[in-house]
């Protein structure tokens, strides 16, 4: 079974430039999460997708950041405009429905390391 | 709301010697609670979790966790590492009423084992 994988593994951008990030969750999980870990920091939560419906966004810093998550299966978020602070490693997981194997286990991506400069 | 406190951001050790990873957590109702493991270039891995049940919790590659209610804590132990136990050591907690099960992070301990 193929893990959560996520794309691009580093990304360096200037002030004021878009990226956006790709993951994609391990087949048939309907729970999708994407956390931050800002450099010296603890690793945060930005938002929570069921399929494809957004079930919490309280974490998302600000209107530059977009998720989505189209059909229901692989996700992406775009920064735009970057800014310096948005700097760090952003993780991809996800989880099985309640009522599966292990709903409680998220599985992570190895993150992607955004440097803004 | 939830915080998470990991008391040491390295710990030192020799190879062979136990170690213990401090983790406390403040929260007000019942939590869920992980470690999980991140070896360089990797994601997070699992380790250990506790839903309910023995407070003593044993995960892969040999470690093991206490859930202590009172003093708030769920420490990671080992009683003898390797060196491929180098990496850093994330404790998380989670609320059971929260449908979306969001997990909150402590700081993480970066674990080095030396010869």
């Amino acid at each position: 079974e193929a893990g959560v994988t996520q794309f691009p593994s580093h990304s360096v951008i200037e002030k004021g430039q878009t990226v956006t990030l790709r993951c994609d969750p391990i087949s048939g999980h309907d729970n999708l999460y994407w956390y931050r870990r800002v450099m010296g920091k603890e690793i945060k939560f930005l938002l929570h997708f069921v399929k494809e419906s957004k079930q919490d966004e309280s974490g998302m810093p600000n209107n530059r950041f977009l998720a989505e998550r189209t059909g229901g299966t692989y996700s992406t978020l775009k920064v735009q405009p970057a800014e310096l602070e948005d700097s760090g490693v952003y993780f991809c997981a996800s989880s099985q429905a309640p009522g599966g194997h292990n709903p409680y286990e998220q599985y992570f991506g190895p993150g992607t390391r955004l440097t803004v400069t | 709301a939830q915080s998470v406190t990991q008391l040491d951001s390295q710990v030192p050790v020799f190879e062979e010697a136990p170690v213990e990873l401090r983790c406390n957590y403040s929260s007000s109702v019942s939590v869920y609670l992980f470690w999980y493991v991140q070896y360089p270039n990797q994601g997070l891995q699992l380790l250990l979790k506790y839903l309910s049940g023995s407070t003593l919790v044993k995960g892969i590659n040999g470690f093991e966790a206490e859930f202590n209610k009172s003093q708030t804590s769920f420490h990671l132990r080992k009683p003898s590492v390797h060196i491929s136990d180098t990496a850093e050591y994330f404790c998380a907690v989670s609320d059971p009423g929260d449908a979306g099960n969001m997990l909150t992070f402590g700081g993480g301990t970066r674990l080095m084992v030396k010869p």
